[in-house]
């Protein structure tokens, strides 16, 4: 499984962009990148999944670069809810037994 | 989206006891699921992988006799941490996989085990 690194935090504020850069040098060709996002004492909740340029959903974009060796989960108008941990994780899809390998993820502090 | 509860989401016991989390998917059948453990600032670590009617797989460094892992259907699976210690004492996160073509995983709330 692909390892990913990821800044373990970043500071913003109230109606800024945020943009979280992943790295994934190992992605293999039938890699997915997925982003979730973690509350405190909460699951996981996913936000994003794409495979190559990008994705974009109703709450944030995935700009993936021809190499995809890295990725980054944009969030436009970030609010002060957007606080939270961010994780970028590598892994294949279509194998109904993949596990998800989490890294330490990108802590992000949203500011008034 | 698919639901995927845990109760209690909240436990508090002695050392030495044993408990019992459950993992439900609630609107989908899960052939897969997944349990992790977070320890506070900390990411979340893969303990095991359960597939419905067979022996789940455990990771390496988890004790398969202190967390047993039980899928007896589509939709359940349970984790009992045997014989409970203060260094168990962790958040305990369920997810299961909807089977489609995106192999999505949909995550529990979440359960904060404390043994005192």
């Amino acid at each position: 499984l692909a390892k990913t690194t990821q800044p373990i935090s970043m500071d913003s504020y109230e109606g800024q962009e945020v943009n979280i850069t992943c790295s994934h040098n190992n992605i293999a060709t039938n890699d997915y990148i997925t982003w979730y996002q973690q509350f405190p004492s909460q699951g996981p909740r996913f936000i994003i999944q794409g495979y190559k340029t990008k994705v974009t959903n109703e709450v944030a974009s995935l700009f993936i670069p021809a190499d995809r060796k890295s990725s980054t989960l944009s969030l436009p108008r970030v609010s002060l809810s957007d606080t939270a941990v961010y994780y970028c994780l590598v892994a294949p899809r279509g194998d109904s037994s993949y596990k998800l390998i989490f890294g330490s993820g990108t802590r992000l502090l949203v500011r008034p | 989206g698919a639901v995927v509860s845990q109760h209690p989401s909240r436990v508090i016991c002695k050392s030495g006891t044993s408990v019992k989390i459950e993992c439900r998917s609630l609107d989908f059948q899960a052939t897969t699921m997944f349990w992790y453990r977070q320890f506070p600032k900390q990411s979340l670590m893969l303990m095991a992988t359960s597939n419905e009617g067979s022996k789940a797989t455990y990771e390496q460094g988890v004790e398969k006799d202190k967390f047993l892992i039980n899928h007896a259907s589509l939709t359940l699976s349970t984790l009992t941490v045997t014989s409970a210690h203060p260094e168990d004492s962790s958040f305990y996160i369920c997810s299961a996989e909807a089977g489609s073509a995106y192999n999505e995983q949909f995550f529990g709330p979440g359960t904060r085990l404390t043994v005192l």
